[in-house]
């Protein structure tokens, strides 16, 4: 949505980290997701922070956000060929407002 | 197993057809959406519930109608299929107040010519 952006694609050598950015403009949002797209699948949840974190880990991946300049970044240590997917920063009041989406690809 | 279940995983309609797109959900869950997911636009709201008999539009409504009987069915109707209506799309469902996002289902990907 309008409301929510980020750049639609990285490339990144296995074996990298990949850091993916969004940034959002409603400040009244409570939580802030990434979720993770495989070809032909839904929307698998990869992990959320509530907006009174500044950053949560969780085994590769590592979520930071800034409330002040209302961004959000997921960084993916150790980049695999399974990582290679669409990630979409999501923003929720009372419902999920989604960016467009960042095409990851992986390369040997 | 739990979760979201959307049919058909395919369709493919004549232009000026209609149709429903089923959705249903075994978890209880109170809030329910269905978004169109198209190349290099993410996902936008369609319609979305936040219980029986309480539905509300979102972004792109224009030609689409839902209802809520039921809190485990959120049916997507389209009244007159047009080929901008070409999509991907999902049906997703989630408790209220909680901080788990949302579950979606796998999707119908709907083809109008």
């Amino acid at each position: 949505g309008e409301d929510v952006e980020q750049s639609l694609f990285l490339s990144v050598r296995e074996g990298d980290s990949s850091v993916i950015n969004c940034t959002y403009t409603d400040s009244s949002s409570t939580y802030l997701y990434w979720y993770k797209q495989e070809p032909g699948a839904g929307l698998q949840l990869l992990t959320y922070i509530f907006s009174n974190m500044d950053m949560k880990q969780d085994q590769r991946l590592t979520v930071l956000l800034n409330k002040k300049d209302k961004h959000l970044s997921l960084r993916i240590a150790d980049t695999q060929t399974g990582d290679s997917a669409i990630y979409f920063c999501a923003e929720r009041d009372y419902k999920l407002s989604f960016g467009a989406g960042t095409t990851v690809t992986v390369r040997a | 197993n739990a979760g979201v279940t959307q049919t058909p995983k395919f369709q493919v309609l004549k232009t000026g057809q209609s149709m429903t797109l089923q959705c249903a959900q075994d978890m209880n869950h109170e809030y329910m959406s269905w978004y169109r997911q198209d190349p290099g636009m993410g996902l936008r709201l369609i319609h979305y519930s936040v219980g029986a008999g309480i539905t509300d539009q979102g972004e792109v409504p224009n030609g689409y109608n839902v209802s809520r009987s039921t809190t485990e069915d959120f049916p997507l109707r389209l009244l007159s299929a047009a080929p901008s209506q070409t999509s991907v799309y999902f049906c997703a469902s989630s408790r209220d107040g909680t901080n788990y996002g949302y579950t979606f289902g796998s999707g119908t990907r709907l083809t109008v010519v």
